[in-house]
């Protein structure tokens, strides 16, 4: 069983409409992350949640929201896209926060046309 | 907010070889992990340390927090530990989430 699943795996999209992508964990974990993967390669945080509450929302814009429906799922949507919005988004969970293990979803590469 | 520096950016080595990846950051942390992105793009975390000395298998992680320094070791380097290896550090005392370096890219030849 794949412990962190994210879905679509690729995603090209027309600059200005809204998209989602999907984030599962089946490991029991108390929080989840988004990430960042620039086109040089550099991470970056976007967002974390604990027990579906915001613990840390990095400088990100507003058009990008996460939602978590239940503890096991944290989902990414986008509105608005725009062409700088082209990287690789990872979704990550741990056990309980940042000083725990982190378990990273396979990735979604996005692409605005 | 804390400034994360990775050394070497890339690393070529033959099969065998000893390997030293370092990683230094300015302001104290709370935990540091160190990743292992795949060629293919999958990221596995490999040692998460708040202080000492961790081994797994030919992977040796250490941390040095007065120094604000960290090593990342592989003894007997395969081909198949090729790809970029990342530090990121938790610091704020968690509020600042993680900080990235922007990774070391190693290549070890057959």
């Amino acid at each position: 069983d794949t412990a962190v699943s994210q879905t679509p795996k690729y995603l090209v999209t027309q600059m200005g409409n809204d998209k989602s992508i999907k984030c599962e964990q089946n490991l029991g974990h108390d929080t989840m992350y988004w990430y960042k993967q620039d086109s040089k390669k550099f991470l970056k945080i976007m967002f974390s949640y604990n027990n579906k509450e915001l613990i840390i929302n990095e400088t990100v814009p507003n058009r990008f929201s996460p939602k978590s429906p239940d503890k096991a799922h944290l989902n990414l949507h986008i509105n608005s896209l725009e062409l700088g919005d082209s990287a690789v988004y990872f979704c990550a969970s741990s056990h309980r926060g940042w000083t725990d293990t982190q378990y990273f979803g396979p990735g979604t590469r996005l692409t605005v046309l | 907010k804390n400034e994360v520096e990775q050394s070497p950016q890339n690393l070529t080595a033959q099969e065998g070889e000893f390997i030293t990846i370092n990683c230094s950051y300015s302001v104290g942390i709370s935990a540091l992990h160190w990743l292992q992105q795949h060629p293919g793009g999958g990221i596995v975390s490999l040692f998460m340390l708040s202080s000492g000395k961790k081994k797994h298998g030919r992977l040796i992680a250490t941390i040095n927090i007065q120094e604000k320094h960290s090593s990342l070791h592989i003894t007997a380097s395969h081909p198949r530990d090729s790809a970029v290896y990342i530090c990121a550090v938790v610091s704020g005392g968690g509020a600042d989430g993680l900080t990235f370096g922007k990774g070391t890219h190693l290549i070890i030849q057959p």
